[in-house]
């Protein structure tokens, strides 16, 4: 069974905290990413990576930063958390390819207060 | 303009009928279309992916393609109450190793 694991289910930080969000995935996918969700906004893309050491930006790349030291590890940092990042954050792996799906973690609810 | 835009809804369909559910997109060189389905606190799974111009069927779903119109479109036949979700359209994105764009995605909800 596939399976990307993200760290915490639910995360309560205070503002101006460092915040690691961890994802691991065992199918040795090549892509991994990092999406936010919101009511209204769907998911939007924060980072993704294709491969070790690499990264790209998403479309909302303010105020996070991203490492990939592992091919199975993605983590996404908040580096100063402010309360207008409280939302759900999304890990995602997918194989490289044109129309590989893309398998999703479980979701961390992040609040910041 | 948003890359993949979908009516947020609700669509509401009785039980039985057939749930239509649409997108467009804006980038022309977008090569894939994916449909998730979302339960309410899950994520989402994948349902369909698309990449020719035309229909796909897999039991209840088609999903139907035509890049002239940039348009990409979700039948769910003999729709269930357990189909109620949101259902979110995905292009992958011509650069950059499949890269997924989302739409809002689209609350689907099915009576009895």
């Amino acid at each position: 069974d596939v399976k990307v694991t993200q760290s915490s289910r639910y995360l309560v930080k205070r503002t101006g905290e460092k915040v690691f969000l961890e994802c691991v995935q065992d199918m040795d996918h090549e892509n991994m990413f990092w999406y936010r969700q919101d009511p209204g906004l769907g998911l939007r893309l924060i980072y993704f990576s294709y491969d070790v050491k690499m990264k790209e930006k998403g479309d909302i790349p303010e105020g996070y930063s991203v490492s990939r030291e592992k091919k199975e590890r993605f983590s996404l940092i908040l580096e100063s958390a402010s309360t207008n990042q409280t939302s759900m954050y999304l890990c995602a792996s997918s194989a490289l390819g044109g129309d590989t799906e893309a398998f999703f973690g479980q979701g961390t609810r992040l609040t910041v207060v | 303009q948003k890359e993949v835009e979908q009516n947020s809804g609700p669509l509401s369909v009785p039980e039985g009928a057939i749930a239509s559910l649409n997108c467009t997109y804006s980038d022309r060189g977008s090569q894939s279309f994916f449909w998730y389905r979302q339960y309410s606190g899950k994520s989402p799974e994948l349902i369909m992916f698309i990449y020719s111009n035309g229909d796909k069927e897999d039991g209840r779903f088609t999903a139907q393609l035509n890049k002239a119109s940039q348009y990409v479109s979700l039948l769910i036949r003999d729709s269930q109450p357990s189909d109620s979700a949101t259902y979110l359209c995905a292009a992958g994105h011509p650069v950059g190793y499949n890269k997924l764009i989302f739409g809002a995605g689209t609350r689907l909800a099915v009576h009895p």
